[in-house]
């Protein structure tokens, strides 16, 4: 069963770069990488999502080496209100869409 | 409707009584999803559908768990026989395309179940 490994929680200050790395060995072909962010008392919401290579939106960047074995989400300058659980999982493969327990972000001023 | 939308928000019940909880997925939304949630953890996967077909419920705990969405819109997880350890946020979400596809879930925002 594909699993998801991340680090439990990472600390930060406001304006700088965070990175959160999800380690995934056992990828399957045809399994995108997603990144949903969690705040307290809300449900899951989507961020990016990506197959290889690097994906960018408005909010965040997604990198994934050529072996897909790993991925790093990248908040860019980061405020306080970016404080939250962050979830990596696969999507795509017919499989039951599986959350871990995430990087719980603590941002600071 | 504009997002998912769950009912009850909050519920309190006591030990062996039964409970259901409603999901409203976003129209149009081919997938939905269960979960539950307890403090300080991750989603845990309950079960999915495909229009009105439920495909997986291989995460439902026991046989006091079941779900269906007999139109393929509206689900209910009911609970049966209640016990505190059931006691989480349940929370529902649903998607565009077919569980399996990579589409954006869609979360409510979650029934808080306590028993006594």
């Amino acid at each position: 069963l594909a699993k998801t490994t991340q680090p439990i929680s990472m600390d930060s200050y406001e304006g700088q770069e965070v990175n959160i790395t999800c380690s995934h060995n056992n990828i399957a072909t045809n399994d995108y990488i997603t990144w949903y962010q969690q705040f307290p008392s809300q449900g899951p919401r989507f961020i990016i999502q990506g197959y290889k290579t690097k994906v960018t939106n408005e909010v965040a960047s997604l990198f994934i080496p050529a072996d897909r074995k790993s991925s790093t989400l990248s908040l860019p300058r980061v405020s306080l209100s970016d404080t939250a659980v962050y979830y990596c999982l696969f999507t795509g493969g017919g499989n039951k869409l599986t959350f871990g327990t995430g990087t719980q972000l603590k941002v600071e001023l | 409707g504009a997002g998912v939308s769950q009912s009850p928000r909050y519920k309190v019940t006591k030990r062996g009584q039964d409970v259901a909880l409603r999901c409203d997925p976003i129209s149009g939304h081919v997938s939905l999803y269960w979960y539950r949630q307890a403090l300080g953890q991750g989603p845990e996967f309950l079960t999915y559908f495909n229009y009105e077909a439920q495909q997986d419920k291989s995460g439902l705990p026991n046989d006091r768990f079941s779900a269906e969405r007999p139109e393929g819109s509206i689900s209910t997880l009911t609970i049966q026989r209640t016990e505190q350890r059931d006691s989480a946020m349940y929370r529902c979400a649903s998607s565009y395309g077919l569980a399996g596809d990579t589409g954006e879930l869609f979360f409510g925002e979650g029934s808080r179940l306590t028993v006594l």
